[in-house]
């Protein structure tokens, strides 16, 4: 599975969007991307996942460049309650993986009132 | 509402001791996974499961052994837990079908004195 990069923190103030930068330069053809997110004290949770098109949900929005070798996340309207570490995961959709994910750091998002 | 349990939120044990760590999911999902969580080191996949009595190794299975008698249940056992054992434990399901998504566990706080 491709590798990816994100920034270690960001801050955002409450009612604005939350835009959630990944980098995954080696991504191959067949492999999507996910967003997870995990707060505190809690199991992480699915948020959104595309191949090559935006795709919007109740939760969230994945912008994925042309090249597709980056994404970013939308939060449109950050509340605290979104506050909490935020996972880009590239993974094969099919094959044998199981649906194994590999996370990384991801980014902490801190919303402030 | 679709559910990940697991046994315990919190858990402490002694060195040497076979300690079991229990998830039970109610979704019919084919596949369940473990994971630890450690500060700096992020999600690391132990173990998962496709199937009863099926079992494939993660990335660090080292120290673990896992059982799945039965299809909503994953536990996954340290025979001779140990301190570097001390971790977040977190169990997840999937379906087969739809690999998208993995649904958590709310997590057990393991500490091995």
């Amino acid at each position: 599975d491709a590798k990816t990069t994100q920034p270690p923190s960001m801050d955002c103030a409450e009612g604005r969007a939350a835009n959630l930068p990944c980098n995954h330069s080696t991504i191959s053809g067949n492999e999507y991307v996910y967003w997870y997110r995990q707060i505190h004290s809690q199991g992480p949770q699915y948020i959104i996942h595309g191949l090559k098109n935006n795709e919007t949900n109740e939760m969230a929005s994945l912008i994925i460049t042309e090249d597709r070798k980056s994404s970013t996340l939308i939060l449109p309207h950050a509340t605290l309650r979104d506050t909490a570490v935020y996972y880009c995961i590239v993974r094969l959709a099919g094959g044998t993986s199981y649906g194994k994910l590999t996370f990384g750091q991801g980014t902490i998002l801190t919303v402030h009132p | 509402d679709v559910k990940v349990t697991q046994s315990s939120r919190y858990l402490v044990k002694r060195t040497g001791e076979k300690v079991f760590l229990e998830c039970v999911q109610d979704m019919d999902h084919e596949n369940m996974f473990w994971y630890r969580q450690d500060p700096g080191l992020g999600l690391r996949l132990i173990y998962f499961s496709y199937d009863v009595k099926m079992k494939e190794k993660g990335d660090i299975p080292e120290g673990y052994s896992v059982s799945r008698e039965k299809k909503e249940r994953f536990s996954l056992i340290l025979e001779s837990a140990s301190t570097n054992q001390t971790s977040m434990y977190l169990c997840a399901s999937s379906s087969l079908r739809d690999k998208i998504e993995q649904f958590f566990g709310p997590g057990t706080r393991l500490t091995v004195l």
